[in-house]
């Protein structure tokens, strides 16, 4: 089955650079979607497709992904960006999404 | 605006049988593009697809989850349900509902619109 590793935790200053990991083999030949949910709250998604925003979600949030490694940015960190990010993938395998164990992003 | 509302079962007992059902407003739960999920989240934890289904009822289920989960969907009332049998403390989460996008020549499926989500407790 398919296994996403990303780091438990993501600390960054306000107004600073996040960089938050997903890990995959080959993942750089899949399409990665990567969610927000803040505490409570529903998932939302932020990233599809590598790299696409939907809309009313800021510019700062941008995807890339390459290789065996995706990765979601979230330039000029804002303290409302506080909350658990999930990357995912499809799995061909089962027709199923499969979703990394979430990265706690702290703005310090 | 699409709106999913997850039903509130209220607890279930170990070896009983959980039921949620999922509410579809603002939008056809008969639309070709897209398939209806169910994802859970037990307390503290990540996330876990358990299935999805299709309007005309084809079903993907997570294998390890398999045995027990049926899913079904009611298109006159645009909802679809989960059912997950002989349920243990290890099944008490936060169940979402989703719609899940298809793929396309430009990306694989992902879940664009959430329920907020029903937390089921299994305990005796």
């Amino acid at each position: 089955s398919y296994v996403l590793t990303q780091p438990p935790s993501v600390s960054v200053a306000p107004g600073q650079t996040a960089r938050i990991t997903c890990g995959g083999d080959n993942i750089g030949s899949d399409s990665v979607q990567w969610y927000q949910q803040k505490a409570g709250q529903a998932p939302v998604v932020v990233v599809y497709y590598d790299s696409e925003r939907p809309s009313g979600i800021p510019e700062r949030f941008s995807g890339s992904n390459s290789g065996n490694t995706a990765t979601l940015t979230i330039n000029g960190v804002e303290a409302g960006d506080e909350a658990d990010y999930y990357c995912q993938v499809w799995d061909r395998s089962s027709d199923l999404a499969v979703f990394g164990g979430g990265s706690k992003l702290t703005v310090l | 605006q699409l709106q999913l509302q997850e039903s509130a079962p209220g607890p279930v007992k170990p070896s009983e049988t959980l039921s949620l059902t999922c509410s579809v407003s603002g939008g056809s739960i008969s639309s070709n593009n897209y398939y209806w999920g169910w994802i859970r989240q037990p307390p503290g934890k990540g996330l876990e697809c358990i299935g999805i289904i299709y309007y005309s009822g084809s079903t993907f289920y997570n294998p390890s989850l398999k045995p027990r989960v049926t899913m079904s969907v009611d298109t006159s009332k645009n909802q679809f349900s989960l059912e997950l049998s002989s349920v243990t403390a290890a099944d008490t989460a936060v169940y979402h509902c989703a719609r899940l996008v298809s793929g396309t020549s430009r990306g694989d499926p992902y879940f664009d619109y959430w329920g907020q989500g029903s937390l089921v407790i299994v305990s005796s």
